[in-house]
């Protein structure tokens, strides 16, 4: 059964600073790799979407890396700033014939402070 | 377009009513999913759908009915209400077999039941 992890599960850092999210699955055998983010109330925005056969996305400030063989991928975000501050989620697509099934991560939560 | 809309954002049901979460998408998307979200739990999939006229069950379909007469709408019944499914539910979209499949959601219906 594929199990998806983020660690940490909460994150505070000072303006400005680069950091890295982690998310790790159990099972190689994914369509893709997609993370979000959630604010407060909110639905789920789509930051990145990496396919199985890519290793990394780029979209401004923001660098995700998927490494299948080790069953991770990570979030880069340079210079973060205050409105970073949200939720952010890994999911995988299962692989394997007419499937929808996304498999979540339970998130980390980010506060970038002033 | 409007992506994916959900109506209503708020509800409070007593225990044994019943009722629809609706669900509709402007994308052409041929994938169509409902989740819920609760705190350590992360989301969770109720029922999913690859086109019209096919469903399928997620990871917790129990209380739960779909169907899908039109690629646009997918609404979730609730057949009698429970505390238990007291949660935030997220309609989600995606291409089908031969797109990218990234994975677009609604704003949420916060359900609470008494």
């Amino acid at each position: 059964k594929q199990e998806v992890t983020q660690i940490p599960a909460a994150l505070s850092v000072p303006e400005g600073e680069n950091l890295v999210l982690n998310c790790s699955f159990t099972d190689s055998a994914i369509y893709n790799l997609q993370w979000f983010r959630q604010d407060p109330g909110k639905g789920l925005t789509s930051l990145l979407l990496i396919q199985s056969s890519q290793r990394e996305q780029t979209s401004g400030r923001l660098n995700a890396s998927l490494d299948k063989s080790s069953g991770r991928s990570t979030l880069y975000i340079a210079a973060s700033q205050p409105g970073d501050s949200a939720t952010y989620l890994c999911a995988v697509r299962l692989w394997g014939g007419a499937t929808n099934k996304l498999i979540f991560g339970t998130g980390t939560l980010l506060a970038v402070q002033p | 377009n409007a992506g994916v809309t959900q109506t209503p954002k708020f509800q409070v049901l007593k225990t044994g009513q019943s009722m629809t979460l609706q669900c509709a998408q402007d994308m052409n998307h041929e994938y169509m999913s409902w989740y819920r979200q609760d705190p350590g739990m992360g989301l969770r999939l109720i029922h999913y759908s690859v086109g019209a006229g096919i469903t399928d069950q997620g990871e917790v379909p129990n209380g739960y009915n779909v169907s899908r007469s039109t690629t646009e709408d997918f609404p979730l019944r609730l057949l009698s209400a429970a505390p238990s499914q007291t949660s935030v539910y997220f309609c989600a979209s995606s291409t089908g077999t031969g797109g990218s499949r990234e994975q677009y959601f609604g704003p949420g219906t916060r359900l609470t039941v008494t």
